[in-house]
Protein backbone atom coordinates (compact mmCIF):
# COMPACT_ATOMS: atom_id res chain seq x y z
CA UNK A 1 0.00 0.00 0.00
CA UNK A 2 0.73 3.50 -0.45
CA UNK A 3 0.86 6.32 1.67
CA UNK A 4 1.94 10.08 2.41
CA UNK A 5 2.74 11.34 5.49
CA UNK A 6 2.56 15.26 6.22
CA UNK A 7 3.34 15.64 10.07
CA UNK A 8 3.07 19.34 10.20
CA UNK A 9 -0.36 20.23 9.71
CA UNK A 10 0.10 23.92 10.84
CA UNK A 11 3.53 26.43 10.32
CA UNK A 12 3.63 30.05 11.20
CA UNK A 13 6.71 31.82 10.54
CA UNK A 14 7.54 35.82 9.50
CA UNK A 15 7.89 36.96 6.77
CA UNK A 16 11.85 36.02 5.43
CA UNK A 17 12.12 33.18 7.58
CA UNK A 18 13.25 30.32 5.81
CA UNK A 19 11.14 27.18 6.19
CA UNK A 20 10.64 23.49 5.42
CA UNK A 21 7.99 21.54 4.86
CA UNK A 22 8.27 17.76 5.66
CA UNK A 23 6.88 15.13 3.62
CA UNK A 24 7.65 11.09 4.31
CA UNK A 25 6.04 8.13 1.67
CA UNK A 26 5.66 5.16 1.72
CA UNK A 27 5.72 2.53 -1.35
CA UNK A 28 7.37 -1.16 -2.04
CA UNK A 29 7.69 -0.15 -5.83
CA UNK A 30 10.37 0.72 -7.27
CA UNK A 31 9.13 3.90 -10.27
CA UNK A 32 7.51 6.43 -9.02
CA UNK A 33 6.69 9.91 -8.91
CA UNK A 34 6.36 12.88 -6.07
CA UNK A 35 4.90 16.02 -6.02
CA UNK A 36 4.14 18.99 -4.61
CA UNK A 37 1.06 21.47 -4.83
CA UNK A 38 0.02 24.53 -3.37
CA UNK A 39 -3.68 25.10 -2.39
CA UNK A 40 -3.90 29.25 -1.82
CA UNK A 41 -7.06 30.33 -0.30
CA UNK A 42 -8.66 30.77 -3.83
CA UNK A 43 -8.77 26.89 -3.62
CA UNK A 44 -7.14 26.18 -6.86
CA UNK A 45 -4.22 23.06 -6.79
CA UNK A 46 -1.14 24.72 -8.17
CA UNK A 47 1.76 22.31 -9.47
CA UNK A 48 4.71 23.03 -8.24
CA UNK A 49 7.29 20.11 -9.03
CA UNK A 50 7.15 16.87 -10.09
CA UNK A 51 10.39 14.15 -8.91
CA UNK A 52 10.92 10.74 -10.89
CA UNK A 53 12.12 8.05 -7.95
CA UNK A 54 15.15 7.59 -10.59
CA UNK A 55 16.04 11.02 -9.61
CA UNK A 56 17.53 12.13 -6.41
CA UNK A 57 19.01 15.19 -7.52
CA UNK A 58 18.02 18.01 -5.65
CA UNK A 59 16.35 20.68 -7.42
CA UNK A 60 16.36 24.51 -6.82
CA UNK A 61 13.59 27.22 -8.28
CA UNK A 62 13.63 30.73 -7.18
CA UNK A 63 13.11 30.73 -3.31
CA UNK A 64 11.81 27.51 -3.70
CA UNK A 65 13.67 23.93 -3.13
CA UNK A 66 13.16 20.07 -2.82
CA UNK A 67 15.28 17.56 -1.01
CA UNK A 68 14.35 14.15 -2.26
CA UNK A 69 16.52 11.64 -0.21
CA UNK A 70 14.96 7.65 -0.91
CA UNK A 71 17.53 6.37 2.23
CA UNK A 72 14.78 8.30 4.63
CA UNK A 73 11.98 8.09 1.81
CA UNK A 74 11.49 11.73 2.43
CA UNK A 75 10.75 14.57 -0.17
CA UNK A 76 11.23 17.80 1.93
CA UNK A 77 9.89 21.52 0.30
CA UNK A 78 12.11 24.55 1.79
CA UNK A 79 10.96 28.19 0.96
CA UNK A 80 13.50 30.70 1.47
CA UNK A 81 12.94 34.09 2.38
CA UNK A 82 9.34 33.49 2.76
CA UNK A 83 6.75 35.97 1.90
CA UNK A 84 3.06 36.35 2.78
CA UNK A 85 2.12 35.39 -0.74
CA UNK A 86 3.60 31.94 0.17
CA UNK A 87 0.55 31.28 2.83
CA UNK A 88 -1.15 28.29 1.40
CA UNK A 89 -1.55 24.54 2.02
CA UNK A 90 0.75 22.35 0.51
CA UNK A 91 0.19 18.94 -0.51
CA UNK A 92 3.12 16.38 -1.06
CA UNK A 93 1.73 13.24 -3.36
CA UNK A 94 2.88 10.06 -4.48
CA UNK A 95 2.00 8.42 -8.12
CA UNK A 96 3.00 4.95 -8.65
CA UNK A 97 4.19 3.98 -12.31
CA UNK A 98 1.35 2.51 -13.95
CA UNK A 99 -1.60 3.48 -11.28
CA UNK A 100 -3.99 5.76 -11.66
CA UNK A 101 -4.15 7.98 -8.35
CA UNK A 102 -2.24 9.71 -6.21
CA UNK A 103 -2.05 9.49 -3.31
CA UNK A 104 -1.94 12.62 -1.30
CA UNK A 105 -0.42 13.44 2.36
CA UNK A 106 -3.30 15.46 4.56
CA UNK A 107 -1.13 19.02 3.61
CA UNK A 108 0.22 21.02 5.37
CA UNK A 109 -1.43 24.59 6.23
CA UNK A 110 1.60 27.27 5.88
CA UNK A 111 0.91 30.99 7.49
CA UNK A 112 2.95 33.83 6.83
CA UNK A 113 3.09 36.99 8.62
CA UNK A 114 4.73 39.99 7.83
CA UNK B 1 1.56 24.09 -19.95
CA UNK B 2 -1.95 22.10 -19.94
CA UNK B 3 -5.11 23.84 -18.36
CA UNK B 4 -7.87 22.33 -17.02
CA UNK B 5 -10.94 24.30 -16.55
CA UNK B 6 -13.50 23.75 -13.46
CA UNK B 7 -17.18 25.04 -13.88
CA UNK B 8 -18.82 26.62 -11.92
CA UNK B 9 -16.86 27.86 -9.63
CA UNK B 10 -19.39 29.11 -6.73
CA UNK B 11 -23.11 27.21 -7.03
CA UNK B 12 -26.06 27.69 -4.74
CA UNK B 13 -28.58 25.50 -5.24
CA UNK B 14 -32.09 23.95 -3.32
CA UNK B 15 -32.16 20.92 -1.30
CA UNK B 16 -33.35 18.54 -3.42
CA UNK B 17 -32.64 19.67 -6.92
CA UNK B 18 -29.47 18.79 -9.03
CA UNK B 19 -26.23 20.57 -10.02
CA UNK B 20 -23.89 19.71 -12.41
CA UNK B 21 -20.04 20.68 -12.53
CA UNK B 22 -17.91 20.38 -15.51
CA UNK B 23 -14.10 19.54 -15.71
CA UNK B 24 -12.86 20.08 -19.09
CA UNK B 25 -9.22 19.43 -20.16
CA UNK B 26 -7.96 22.60 -22.68
CA UNK B 27 -4.74 21.61 -24.63
CA UNK B 28 -4.86 18.12 -24.26
CA UNK B 29 -6.70 15.06 -24.24
CA UNK B 30 -7.22 13.37 -21.01
CA UNK B 31 -8.80 9.71 -21.37
CA UNK B 32 -9.05 9.86 -17.75
CA UNK B 33 -10.28 12.40 -15.02
CA UNK B 34 -10.95 12.54 -11.23
CA UNK B 35 -13.17 13.77 -9.15
CA UNK B 36 -12.25 14.96 -5.59
CA UNK B 37 -13.82 16.39 -3.04
CA UNK B 38 -12.64 18.08 0.14
CA UNK B 39 -14.01 19.07 3.56
CA UNK B 40 -12.59 22.46 5.27
CA UNK B 41 -9.16 22.10 6.67
CA UNK B 42 -8.51 18.28 5.33
CA UNK B 43 -7.18 16.91 2.07
CA UNK B 44 -8.54 15.39 -0.79
CA UNK B 45 -10.66 12.71 -1.16
CA UNK B 46 -10.81 10.69 -4.35
CA UNK B 47 -14.64 10.03 -5.43
CA UNK B 48 -14.04 8.59 -8.57
CA UNK B 49 -12.17 7.86 -11.29
CA UNK B 50 -13.73 8.99 -14.79
CA UNK B 51 -12.87 6.82 -17.97
CA UNK B 52 -14.12 8.43 -21.57
CA UNK B 53 -16.12 6.12 -23.02
CA UNK B 54 -16.72 4.02 -20.42
CA UNK B 55 -18.31 3.52 -16.72
CA UNK B 56 -16.69 5.70 -13.66
CA UNK B 57 -15.19 3.92 -11.16
CA UNK B 58 -16.20 4.95 -7.84
CA UNK B 59 -14.15 4.81 -4.73
CA UNK B 60 -15.72 2.86 -1.72
CA UNK B 61 -18.18 4.79 0.24
CA UNK B 62 -19.20 6.80 -2.40
CA UNK B 63 -22.72 6.58 -4.06
CA UNK B 64 -22.73 6.32 -7.36
CA UNK B 65 -26.31 7.15 -8.26
CA UNK B 66 -25.87 9.79 -6.13
CA UNK B 67 -22.76 11.18 -7.92
CA UNK B 68 -23.19 10.86 -11.54
CA UNK B 69 -20.10 11.30 -13.84
CA UNK B 70 -20.17 11.44 -17.04
CA UNK B 71 -16.94 11.35 -19.59
CA UNK B 72 -18.42 11.67 -23.13
CA UNK B 73 -15.43 13.13 -25.15
CA UNK B 74 -11.51 13.41 -24.43
CA UNK B 75 -11.93 16.85 -22.96
CA UNK B 76 -14.99 16.67 -20.66
CA UNK B 77 -16.10 15.15 -17.53
CA UNK B 78 -18.86 15.56 -15.99
CA UNK B 79 -20.03 15.72 -12.13
CA UNK B 80 -23.50 15.70 -11.63
CA UNK B 81 -24.93 15.88 -7.65
CA UNK B 82 -28.02 14.63 -7.65
CA UNK B 83 -31.30 15.48 -5.37
CA UNK B 84 -28.71 17.74 -3.05
CA UNK B 85 -28.36 17.86 0.34
CA UNK B 86 -27.19 20.12 2.95
CA UNK B 87 -24.68 17.34 3.44
CA UNK B 88 -23.52 17.41 -0.14
CA UNK B 89 -22.17 20.96 0.63
CA UNK B 90 -18.34 20.94 -0.08
CA UNK B 91 -15.54 21.97 -2.22
CA UNK B 92 -15.39 19.33 -5.37
CA UNK B 93 -12.32 19.28 -7.58
CA UNK B 94 -11.39 17.44 -10.81
CA UNK B 95 -8.30 16.48 -12.50
CA UNK B 96 -6.96 15.23 -15.43
CA UNK B 97 -4.18 13.05 -16.19
CA UNK B 98 -0.84 13.89 -18.26
CA UNK B 99 1.36 11.57 -19.08
CA UNK B 100 3.28 12.29 -15.97
CA UNK B 101 1.43 14.64 -13.96
CA UNK B 102 -2.13 15.62 -12.79
CA UNK B 103 -3.46 19.15 -13.35
CA UNK B 104 -6.30 20.05 -11.23
CA UNK B 105 -9.36 22.59 -12.36
CA UNK B 106 -9.92 25.27 -10.23
CA UNK B 107 -12.23 23.68 -8.22
CA UNK B 108 -16.47 24.42 -7.10
CA UNK B 109 -17.42 25.22 -3.88
CA UNK B 110 -21.14 23.59 -3.67
CA UNK B 111 -23.55 25.21 -0.84
CA UNK B 112 -26.57 23.32 -0.48
CA UNK B 113 -29.63 25.25 1.37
Amino acid sequence: AQKVTQAQTEISVVEKEDVTLDCVYETRDTTYYLFWYKQPPSGELVFLIRRNSFDEQNEISGRYSWNFQKSTSSFNFTITASQVVDSAVYFCALLIQGAQKLVFGQGTRLTINP
Amino acid sequence: GAVVSQHPSRVICKSGTSVKIECRSLDFQATTMFWYRQFPKQSLMLMATSNEGSKATYEQGVEKDKFLINHASLTLSTLTVTSAHPEDSSFYICSARGPHEAFFGQGTRLTVV
